[in-house]
């Protein structure tokens, strides 16, 4: 189904640790996901993404991880800093870029 | 990486008037166009799916009297929110499939147009 307008939550971490963003999703024929940052007044910018036959995927200072099982997809930043302050949103799609719908989205605060 | 233009990025205008936004891909062919629209603290809905040459796809519950998409070229895509509202009001976002990297398939954002209809 589609994601519903509500409001967003918000992570806040300190500079230097990692932080843990979760998202759920709703459609279990899903088999492309990604992650995306939005900074205030722009368009989101994507991070990583991760095809349903992974269960992991690694980037720089980034890690997503994917439980079909639950519907459930974290993204991981090691080491946050204050550029990483965003809000951040999953996205899933099947076929490809056929059809991207987003999730709710979190807001990541990172303490200086 | 790939650049997607969305322009304007900041509108202003009368109820009852109409808004044109364009949305271009400037270093790639776009067959596939995405337009988004965001409510402040909340996420991005889809609105329509943009094909290059045919009529556009529209997500349920969207009008597409009322928000006419054209695509008539590979790098071009415009919304246009006909006899605008106050209710309109709202951040628009394109987005662009940039196909030609096969497994690098990609999907590119345009910085967005915040339209406040007075």
């Amino acid at each position: 189904g589609e994601s519903v307008g509500l409001h967003l939550p918000t992570l806040s971490v300190q500079e230097g640790d990692n932080s843990i963003i979760n998202c759920a999703y709703s459609n279990s024929a899903s088999d492309y996901f990604i992650w995306y940052k939005q900074e205030s007044g722009k368009g989101p910018q994507f991070i990583i993404d991760i095809r349903s036959n992974m269960d992991k995927r690694q980037g720089q200072r980034v890690t997503v991880l994917l439980n079909k099982t639950v519907k459930h997809l974290s993204l991981q930043i090691a080491a946050t800093q204050p550029g990483d302050s965003a809000v951040y949103f999953c996205a899933e799609s099947s076929g490809g870029y056929q059809k991207v719908t987003f999730g709710i989205g979190t807001k990541l605060q990172v303490i200086p | 990486g790939a650049v997607v233009s969305q322009h304007p990025s900041r509108v202003i205008c009368k109820s009852g008037t109409s808004v044109k936004i364009e949305c271009r891909s400037l270093d790639f062919q776009a067959t596939t166009m995405f337009w988004y629209r965001q409510f402040p603290k909340q996420s991005l809905m889809l609105m329509a799916t943009s094909n290059e040459g045919s009529k556009a796809t529209y997500e349920q519950g969207v009008e597409k009297d009322k928000f006419l998409i054209n695509h008539a070229s590979l790098t071009l895509s415009t919304l246009t929110v006909t006899s605008a509202h106050p209710e309109d009001s709202s951040f628009y976002i394109c987005s662009a499939r940039d196909a030609s990297g096969g497994t690098n398939e990609k999907l590119f954002f345009g910085s967005g147009t915040q339209l406040s209809v007075l």
